[in-house]
């Protein structure tokens, strides 16, 4: 157990309906960020937040897509109208670091699998 | 655009025997490249990483090279075990990017 925690572990929905996966990462850290991943794939970035700033967006990220960080603490990744492409782990990990470095070690929680069908 | 290439995508070695994986990068700007182990279900996690002022580095039995004018680094494990066998990724680039995976089966 890394410390950061996700919900929920699997969420079956249809096409079309809204999602929401919930991070919580290890209380101390400043950065998190998402990732999904699918299989036989690394996992591929989406966003981060330093705090409670969303400082990068991945070009890969629809406008389906929104995730916040309202307090600095927990993270809520929303997918809108969702597709079948969509499924896939979506990872969230931690970690610790000073604003002008971008290095160290990421924390990540086990997951969030999507299945839409 | 940034681009992190990962090789072999699959490695089976014998128990004991060293096993190598090796990855690319594209972006001369990446300074830190960490590797990543992920278990059956679980999350990825870290078990080594170098940053770009240093060649190689070495923890027990896992090692990580770095050479920076060729743009690559390898991650080496010597004596492998078999609760070395998972599926390992490298990552650059803020890890923003990370390699497409290995999975490393060590056969008893």
């Amino acid at each position: 157990d890394t410390g950061v925690s996700q919900d929920p572990r699997h969420k079956i929905t249809k096409r079309g309906q809204n999602v929401t996966f919930r991070c919580d990462p290890i209380s101390e850290h400043n950065r998190l960020y998402w990732y999904r991943q699918t299989l036989g794939q690394g996992p591929e970035f989406l966003t981060y937040f330093q705090n409670e700033a969303q400082l990068e967006k991945s070009r890969l990220l629809s406008d389906r897509f929104s995730a916040e960080r309202p307090k600095g603490s927990f993270s809520t990744l929303e997918i809108q109208r969702t597709e079948q492409g969509d499924s896939a782990m979506y990872l969230c990990a931690s970690s610790s670091t000073m604003v002008y470095e971008n290095t160290g070690e990421l924390f990540f929680g086990e997951g969030s699998r999507l299945t839409v069908l | 655009g940034e681009n992190v290439e990962q090789h072999p995508s699959t490695l089976s070695v014998q128990e004991g025997d060293s096993a190598v994986i090796k990855c690319t990068y594209s972006d001369s700007a990446s300074n830190y490249f960490p590797w990543y182990k992920q278990e059956l279900g679980k999350g990825p996690q870290l078990i080594i990483d170098i940053r770009s002022n240093v060649g190689e580095k070495k923890d027990q039995r896992i090692a990580v090279t770095l050479n920076k004018t060729a743009k690559h680094f390898s991650l080496h494990i010597t004596e492998t075990q078999p609760e070395d066998s998972a599926v390992y990724f490298c990552a650059a680039y803020n890890q923003f990017y990370f390699g497409t995976g290995t999975s490393l089966t060590v056969i008893p």
